[in-house]
């Protein structure tokens, strides 16, 4: 799978909104763009995904640039609870097959009260 | 409904021993991967099982082994313990393996804590 990058953290205040980078400058025409996050003393939870058009859903929404090679998790309001690592994660369509998810080392996302 | 849940959630060994940690997945969910996640590090990709046959392997020694039971249960087996193994062992499970339209959102455990002395 394509390497991402992300910052190794990022401070918000709460009831901000949030906007989390992530570079995927090798990314391939059938990677989807996953965002999941890490709270802490759990596994980690799925947020989104994205192959070209942004995308909302309850949690969170992503964008991506028009030429794939960025994309932005997109938190409208920041909570205490929102205080986690976020992992940017390309995905190759696999078609039924079984690679894992390539995980990095995320962003720490601090919420100050 | 009951999500991916995994036993022990704490565990303590020495070098040299065997440590069997087990998960069992979402109900209907018949593919589960396991991830090995170290301090400070994101999860690492261990092995992945659908229909009670291994569909994918990480970069992981052969004292690493794993079997998924007729029920979609797994078991994952590491012999030979090293301080290294010292680690947060993730479970996830999902539908399908992995892909399908790529909506395979993966749903995880909260994970055995596994410390080698």
């Amino acid at each position: 799978d394509a390497k991402t990058t992300q910052p190794n953290s990022m401070e918000s205040n709460e009831e901000e909104p949030v906007h989390l980078p992530c570079n995927h400058s090798t990314i391939s025409g059938t990677d989807y763009i996953h965002w999941y996050r890490q709270l802490p003393s759990q596994g980690p939870e799925y947020v989104i995904h994205g192959l070209t058009s942004n995308v909302n859903n309850r949690m969170a929404s992503l964008a991506i640039a028009e030429d794939r090679k960025s994309s932005t998790l997109i938190l409208h309001r920041a909570t205490l609870r929102d205080a986690a690592v976020y992992y940017c994660i390309l995905r190759g369509y696999s078609g039924g097959g079984a690679d894992g998810l390539t995980f990095g080392k995320g962003t720490h996302l601090i919420i100050q009260p | 409904d009951a999500g991916v849940t995994q036993s022990p959630t704490h565990l303590i060994k020495t070098r040299g021993q065997h440590v069997t940690l087990r998960c069992s997945p979402i109900s209907g969910h018949k593919s589960v991967s396991w991830y090995q996640q170290v301090l400070g590090q994101g999860p690492q990709f261990i092995f992945q099982y659908y229909e009670k046959e291994e569909r994918g392997r990480g970069n992981f020694p052969d004292r690493f082994s794993a079997r998924q039971f007729p029920n979609y249960s797994s078991e994952l087996n590491v012999n030979a313990l090293l301080l290294g193994d010292s680690a947060l062992y993730l479970c996830a499970s999902s539908l399908l393996p992995g892909g399908q339209g790529n909506t395979g959102e993966l749903f995880f455990g909260e994970g055995s804590r596994l410390t080698v002395l």
